[in-house]
């Protein structure tokens, strides 16, 4: 099984900053990853597939990067509705598809 | 629009079973690869079950395999788990989920149900 390891599992920072959350995949998984936003009671959006690919309607200040093992998801000028908890997926291969663990990033 | 209803869940003893449900609509099922994902309460999200678009492949995760099974009906254009044998640490919320392509994957997740909630306890 490929394991996806996120770092930080948890963060805080303020309105305007910007924020790095890492994931790291077990073994190559070329740029099949996915990031979802998850607010509480709700489902997961996805905000980026195949690593760097912005979903419509995601604004810009979200972007993701990386290839491999080594991702990144970005967001720039923090606004009050991006407080939630962010996942990483490998969409490489299955059985089974996996995630991180999660990180959860609050206000500051 | 794309909209998935999950129905279903509820509280079961260990052992027992339950049947959940993803009505779909504003899209042909038969036309996606659909996958259940699962999240225990304050826990991340695990992948459940997967059925390939043209139903010719289902696959499992270790965790639910003999035990869980995914179908559809087409006329229906609904998505199934039956879950058979249920355990405690089967308690979460679950999830049907669309399958997306992007870049060389189809194995992403571009709409979600709302989610419906299997408690297993006696």
């Amino acid at each position: 099984d490929i394991e996806m390891t996120q770092s930080p599992s948890s963060v805080s920072a303020s309105v305007g900053d910007r924020v790095t959350i890492t994931c790291r995949a077990s073994q190559g998984i070329s740029s099949s990853l996915a990031w979802y936003q998850q607010k509480p009671g709700k489902a997961p959006k996805l905000l980026i597939s195949a690593a760097s690919s912005l979903q419509t309607g995601v604004p810009s200040r979200f972007s993701g990067t990386g290839s491999g093992t080594d991702f990144t998801l970005t967001i720039s000028n923090l606004q009050p509705e991006d407080f939630a908890t962010y996942y990483c997926q490998q969409a490489n291969s299955l059985p089974p598809i996996t995630f991180g663990q999660g990180t959860r990033l609050d206000i500051k | 629009q794309v909209q998935m209803v999950e129905s279903g869940g509820g509280v079961v003893q260990p052992g027992g079973s339950l049947r959940l449900s993803c009505a779909a609509s504003g899209f042909i099922l038969s036309s996606h690869g659909m996958h259940w994902v699962r999240q225990a309460p304050g826990k991340g999200l695990e992948w459940v079950a997967f059925l390939l678009y043209d139903g010719s492949d289902k696959y499992y995760a270790d965790s639910v395999k003999g035990r869980f099974t995914i179908s559809r009906d087409n006329f229906k254009n609904t998505l199934y788990l039956q879950m058979n044998s249920l355990r405690p640490e089967d308690t979460a919320v679950y999830y049907c989920a669309k399958g997306y392509c992007s870049g060389d994957s189809c194995y992403y997740y571009d709409y979600w149900g709302q989610g419906t909630l299997v408690t297993v306890s006696s």
